[in-house]
Formats: C-alpha cells, sequence, structure tokens
C-alpha cells in the first residue's frame, strides 16, 4: 500500500491476555517507531528500530513490552499480561532516512487497544 | 512527561476568525513539527521548522520557531471548518534517532 498500516485497527482484551499489534511500514523506509498516545494525550515515543536493529527502546513502560523488526520491514508490538493502564492508541511511523527529526515520519492510523 | 507544552488545549472559533496555537518548553530542540490529527488516523506533518526565528507560511496557515528554538507558535488567517483537528507540535532532541517529543495537543473546532 502507499502509506502505513496496522492491524488490527481495534483490539479489546481482558486484563492478564497478551496482545501482538502489527506495523506494515512504507516499503524501503530505513527508520520505524512505535508511540503510545492515551487518551486526550499527544503520542509519547515507545521504540526505534533502524533496519531491523532495535536503536532505542527507553520509552517501552514496562518488560511486559516488546518489540521485534526481524527482517527490516514489517514490525510487531507485543504486550504481555496487558493492564487497564495500557488502554490507548498504538501509532507506528515510518520514515525513508535514518535519524535526525528533520525527516519526515508518515504515521500509520493506529491501533486502538481496550483493556477491560 | 510532557516537555511541550501547548495552549490552549481546547478552543471553538466561528469560521473566519483568527487564531493562534502555541507550543512552549525550557529545552531546546534541533527542529519542531506541527502536525494535524483527525479522529481515528494518525497525525500528518504540517511543516518542519530548523532555524531559530524561522517563518513557514502553509497557505492560511503560519508558523514561526522561536529565536532561542525553544518554542514555535501556528497561526490560522480566517479558520475554515475543514481545519477542524487536533494540532500537535512536535519537537526533536537532536542525534541520530530522531524520536519526536509531542506536547498534549489543540483540539480546535471551527463552527460553520
Amino acid at each position: 500500500g502507499a502509506g502505513v498500516s496496522q492491524s488490527p485497527r481495534y483490539k479489546v482484551a481482558k486484563r492478564g491476555q497478551d496482545v501482538a499489534l502489527r506495523c506494515d511500514p512504507i516499503s524501503g523506509h530505513v527508520s520505524l517507531f512505535w508511540y503510545q498516545q492515551a487518551l486526550g494525550q499527544g503520542p509519547e515515543f515507545l521504540t526505534y528500530f533502524q533496519n531491523e536493529a532495535q536503536l532505542d527502546k527507553s520509552g517501552l513502560p514496562s518488560d511486559r513490552f516488546f518489540a521485534e523488526r526481524p527482517e527490516g520491514s514489517v514490525s510487531t508490538l507485543k504486550i504481555q499480561r496487558t493492564q487497564q493502564e495500557d488502554s490507548a492508541v498504538y501509532l507506528c511511523a515510518s520514515s525513508f532516512l535514518a535519524g535526525g527529526g528533520r525527516i519526515e515520519q508518515f504515521f500509520g492510523p493506529g491501533t486502538r487497544l481496550t483493556v477491560l | 512527561t510532557q516537555l511541550l507544552e501547548q495552549s490552549p488545549q481546547f478552543l471553538s472559533i466561528q469560521e473566519g476568525e483568527n487564531l493562534t496555537v502555541y507550543c512552549n518548553s525550557s529545552s531546546v530542540f534541533s527542529s519542531l513539527q506541527w502536525y494535524r490529527q483527525e479522529p481515528g488516523e494518525g497525525p500528518v506533518l504540517l511543516v518542519t521548522v530548523v532555524t531559530g526565528g524561522e517563518v513557514k507560511k502553509l497557505k492560511r496557515l503560519t508558523f514561526q520557531f522561536g529565536d532561542a528554538r525553544k518554542d514555535s507558535s501556528l497561526h490560522i488567517t480566517a479558520a475554515q471548518p475543514g481545519d477542524t483537528g487536533l494540532y500537535l507540535c512536535a519537537g526533536a532532541r537532536g542525534g541520530s534517532q530522531g524520536n519526536l517529543i509531542f506536547g498534549k495537543g489543540t483540539k480546535l473546532s471551527v463552527k460553520p
């Protein structure tokens, strides 16, 4: 597709369940970012990949959060033993070049996770 | 922790009015971006400002980066209902990674 796609668009999980969120970046984009956007807030950085290398995971809120991008394209964000405070929209973004805030990040539509 | 403070948080105006949204920080940013986000969608980049004091215009939108690269403003002239949305500023701290620090956003509603 032409843009960043994410699936599923909506996910409802019972507390304690594991979830996996998928991101398909724009083809050829080197950098991939995951952000978490709580209701009424701006997106907050979770983790960053350059190709298959996870260069920064400082924003992951706990060790229940895990992200991977094994072949440098599709990425999966996994949340284990979900908690109610994990309820948020999870945004994926990709950019053509590596690094630098001057490079435009293209965002997907997000996955809205609701933990009951 | 939000290092970028946006004001106002909510703004409801009539079509044709002018408005200004502010984005302030105590930190210096190598660049600052403005995004617009509609419900159920991801943010879409409007502009990137890099140089202190820089002014960029995009049709009825005027963006300014503060001289010290700590703050920015977005001015919309003659607002239209199509301008309705969440306006987010995002700063890049420099370095090689490029992750952005976002403000909470300003939710703008323009009524016909």
